[in-house]
């Protein structure tokens, strides 16, 4: 049971254009949203998150959009930048009762120079 | 650096075996969290500790089992291990909000 989709698998992006990763869940207890950006090798980092009372988040050239009764977020990147490449995993948790967070299956972002 | 430290980096052993894989969350945070990923798979919650206690439990096998320590490291053990164990095993741990969680740098197993 994928309670946090990930559709696309890879994306492709020219430089300097946006970027636009998206994410469903399917259950309604979670209240708090994460983007981490993970590169080869390495461990997932941190990106930005978002509480469930908002529908916006924005930190530099990074905003997640939530839409709760879409069940949908998405992460927005302007201007994408070839450092950007990386696989970007959305995750879900519900800090008011279950605390783990659940992980979508990753999409593989491309930023074309 | 996330302060999470994981130990060792990379682990080779054979079927039947068994390891024990190390985590030193960042200062202060309470909670720590196990994942596994598979051939570049997604992040598979495993199990979850919270102040030395067990707070949440995923998919996670009868072959392996977790516990955290007074000084809130944490140690995952896997045992009667297979070839399809070969993974990532990620610790991350979070403060007393648990809002974002942080990453180790992992541990590579294979398993041959």
């Amino acid at each position: 049971d994928q309670q946090v989709k990930q559709n696309s698998p890879s994306l492709s992006v020219q430089e300097g254009r946006i970027s636009i990763l998206n994410c469903d869940y399917t259950n309604s207890m979670f209240d708090y949203f994460l983007w981490y950006k993970k590169y080869p090798a390495e461990g997932p980092t941190f990106l930005i998150s978002i509480s469930s009372i908002k529908d916006k988040n924005e930190d530099g050239r990074f905003t997640v959009f939530l839409n709760k009764s879409a069940k949908h977020l998405s992460l927005h990147i302007v201007p994408s930048q070839p450092g950007d490449s990386a696989v970007y995993f959305c995750a879900a948790s519900g800090v008011s009762g279950t605390y783990k967070y659940i992980f979508g299956t990753g999409t593989r972002l491309k930023v074309l120079a | 650096d996330s302060g999470v430290t994981q130990t060792p980096k990379h682990l080779i052993t054979a079927t039947g075996q068994r390891v024990t894989l190390r985590c030193s969350p960042r200062s202060g945070d309470l909670s720590v969290y196990w994942y596994q990923q598979s051939l570049d798979q997604g992040l598979q919650f495993l199990i979850q500790y919270y102040n030395g206690e067990e707070r949440a439990k995923g998919n996670i096998l009868e072959r392996f089992s977790a516990q955290q320590f007074p000084d809130l490291h944490s140690e995952l053990n896997l045992s009667s291990l297979e070839l399809g164990d070969s993974a990532l095993y990620f610790c991350a741990s979070s403060g007393r909000r648990m809002t974002e969680a942080f990453f180790g740098q992992g541990t590579r197993l294979t398993v041959v």
